[in-house]
């Protein structure tokens, strides 16, 4: 059964804290990415890795970086955290070459207050 | 900027009616997926149609995909409670260095009366 899996449902932090959000898959996949999901809106795109160590910024990459060390694993960091962060984030991943479907974690509903 | 935009935004049908939903895009694209979201949970792949399909089927779910008027639509037929739930459609912007950047609309959130 595959999977992707981050490491927290929910969240609360304190504006001007540093963030970290985990994503782990086990599927080997080479594409990853983080969204952020608001009502109204939809998904917007973050950050997207293709490779180990490589990152590509999305649409709304401001006030986020992110860190790829290992395939499975791909990092939300949110240097300072501000409310205008608080979001329902989600990651996925899926295999780089071809028609393929992406795989979703099951979203970190992050609060910054 | 959204590649894929989803309308009616929103949609209320009676149980075992058709619910159709349409999703228009801005660029070329290599395939068109629509997903699905329960309520405060992660999304779930329900089917990709290439760029050069033009119909595809997937027990109550049929998706048509019209590369001339950019746009894609997604019915399912027969609708129960169950499928009440916000549905997205997603595309591929052209690959960066080998990977795919997969953007996704802003959704059509359907509910089903029982």
């Amino acid at each position: 059964d595959v999977k992707v899996t981050q490491s927290s449902r929910y969240l609360v932090k304190r504006t001007g804290e540093k963030v970290f959000l985990e994503c782990v898959q086990d599927m080997d996949h080479e594409n990853m990415f983080w969204y952020r999901q608001d009502p109204g809106l939809g998904l917007r795109l973050i950050y997207f890795s293709y490779d180990v160590k490589m990152k590509e910024k999305g649409d709304i990459p401001e006030g986020y970086s992110v860190s790829r060390e290992k395939k499975e694993r791909f990092s939300l960091i949110l240097e300072s955290a501000s409310t205008n962060q608080t979001s329902m984030y989600l990651c996925a991943s899926r295999r780089r070459q071809g028609a393929h479907e992406a795989f979703f974690g099951q979203g970190t509903r992050l609060t910054v207050v | 900027s959204q590649q894929g935009e989803e309308d009616p935004q929103a949609l209320s049908i009676q149980e075992g009616e058709n619910a159709t939903m349409n999703c228009s895009y801005k660029t070329s694209i290599n395939n068109l997926q629509w997903y699905r979201q329960n309520s405060g949970r992660g999304l779930v792949h329900l089917i990709l149609i290439r760029s050069n399909e033009r119909e595809k089927h997937s027990g109550r779910l049929r998706v048509t995909l019209d590369t001339s008027k950019k746009s894609s639509s997604l019915l399912i037929t027969a609708s129960r409670a169950a499928d009440t739930a916000s549905y997205f459609c997603a595309t591929d912007a052209i690959p960066l260095g080998g990977g795919f950047k997969t953007i996704f609309g802003a959704g059509t959130r359907l509910f089903v009366k029982a």
